[in-house]
């Protein structure tokens, strides 16, 4: 069981809009730690898409987006593409575990 | 900037694997390094961190049995695993987190450790 729970499968057609949801608790998102996602495509290392809730590293597509309200936080993907298809991660700190939590991930399918 | 993984293989149960990490492109002795797996067809587990200064923080499932440690003359990150158990069958990666900013950007390609009989 996640500390931090996303929904198993996303999905949506080619050029549409999806989104992830990271839920965690006042423990962790809700203490105002930041949040990270990832994205995993098949027999890969993790690539990290955004840190700190809603920044992109150099090199991300701006068409992944972060945000983040109370104990929730969410990954967008805009202009779906057939390589956007992988696993997708969220991550936090959790001061009750006092250490890091990986969400329990999302599988996103285009369509 | 990159990270190497080894040390990776079939170990019986109740055994002790070593598994390493050289950088280049940076000094892991500046940066908070990172040890996550991923066990077959499951998700990502952080299992344990060394910040620059050398303290450390382990998940509740590795804690006691594994211990992070850096060798600064190597440059190099490793992860003593002791009292192994089937379900430390997994993907391990080491990963630097970014500096100044959060996540774990760079990430070695991963050593395989399977715990069987």
């Amino acid at each position: 069981q996640s500390v931090l729970t996303q929904p198993p499968s996303v999905s949506g057609a080619p050029g549409l809009r999806v989104t992830i949801s990271c839920t965690g608790s006042r423990s962790n998102i809700g203490a105002g730690y930041g949040v990270h996602w990832y994205q995993q495509l098949p027999g890969t290392a993790p690539k990290l898409l955004i840190y700190d809730n809603t920044n992109r590293p150099s090199g991300v597509p701006d068409r992944f987006s972060g945000s983040k309200s109370g104990t929730s936080a969410s990954l967008a993907i805009t202009g779906l593409q057939a390589e956007d298809e992988a696993d997708y991660y969220c991550q936090s700190y959790d001061s009750s575990l006092s250490g890091y939590v990986f969400g329990s991930g999302s599988k996103v399918t285009v369509l | 900037v990159q990270l190497v993984e080894s040390g990776g293989g079939l170990i019986q149960p109740g055994g002790s694997l070593r598994l390493s990490c050289a950088a280049s492109g940076f000094i892991v002795s500046s940066d908070y390094m990172n040890w996550v797996r991923q066990a077959p067809g499951k998700g990502l587990e952080w299992i344990s961190i060394i910040y620059s200064g050398g303290s450390t923080k382990y998940a509740d499932s590795v804690k006691g049995r594994f211990t992070i440690s850096r060798d600064n003359s190597k440059n190099t990150l490793y992860l003593q695993m002791n009292s192994l158990r089937a379900e430390d069958t997994a993907v391990y990666y080491c990963g630097r987190e970014y500096p100044d900013r959060g996540g774990v950007d760079v990430w070695g390609q991963g050593t395989t450790v399977t715990v069987s009989s």
